[in-house]
């Protein structure tokens, strides 16, 4: 059964970067045909798809967000991660890391998520 | 982008009855429509996908059906296990986007 856990400071400074890693558990992260997703929820606010990245090193962005965003996907360690600059307080949020099918787009299954503040 | 709509906000069930919640999307999206349960402190969890077909592990009483624009999630019977925020989500478009989720709560 493939397990995802985010992980990452909970607190991150105004115009200061956040970086989240995802750990898989279960499978091997270059098997199959996935891509490997960020998903963000702001307290009491709808679900924002950020962007995935896939093991060949290709990714898509969200345009609300491609300024800012950058992914990888680290094989060797069975992991992927994400880097938002420039942060504001609105990018407080849950952030989810989730597996995406790459021919049906299929999110399953979701990480627990990880608070993120951003705050002085 | 494409523009997910649900209603109703909230919707008020007992135990046992029977819950249907919509979702339209600002223009077509073919059958590519998902989904997700969420109940507090947990990561949303894949219900359905393909507009009607079931995620692996997913009770029958769950389904799903629609195509295009207008898209229904129905509960046959509801189990205490089923009170949580629903949401839909389309993946025709880029970028994937989500509903503002149905509340599913106990009457």
């Amino acid at each position: 059964q493939v397990q995802l856990q985010e992980s990452g400071p909970g607190l991150v400074k105004p115009s200061q970067t956040l970086s989240l890693t995802c750990t898989v558990s279960g499978a091997s992260i270059s098997s199959g045909s996935y891509y490997w997703s960020w998903i963000r929820q702001p307290a009491g606010k709808e679900l924002e798809y950020i962007g995935r990245a896939h093991t060949s090193g290709s990714t898509r962005y969200n345009p609300s967000l491609r300024s800012r965003v950058t992914m990888s996907v680290d094989t060797s360690k069975n992991q992927f991660s994400l880097n938002l600059t420039s942060v504001t307080a609105a990018d407080t949020a849950v952030y989810y890391c989730v597996r995406e099918g790459d021919n049906d787009s299929r999110l399953d299954p979701w990480g627990q998520g990880t608070p993120v503040t951003v705050s002085s | 982008e494409i523009v997910m709509t649900q209603s109703p906000a909230t919707l008020s069930v007992s135990p046992g009855e029977r819950a249907t919640l919509s979702c339209r999307a600002s223009q077509s999206v073919s059958s590519n429509l998902a989904w997700h349960q969420q109940k507090p402190g947990q990561a949303p969890r894949l219900l359905i996908y393909g507009a009607s077909t079931r995620a692996t592990g997913i009770p029958a009483r769950f389904s799903g059906s629609g195509s295009a624009t207008e898209f229904t999630l129905t509960i046959s019977s509801l189990q205490s296990e089923d009170f949580a925020v629903y949401y839909c989500q389309q993946y025709k478009n880029w970028p994937l986007t989500f509903g503002g989720g149905t509340k599913v709560e106990i009457k």
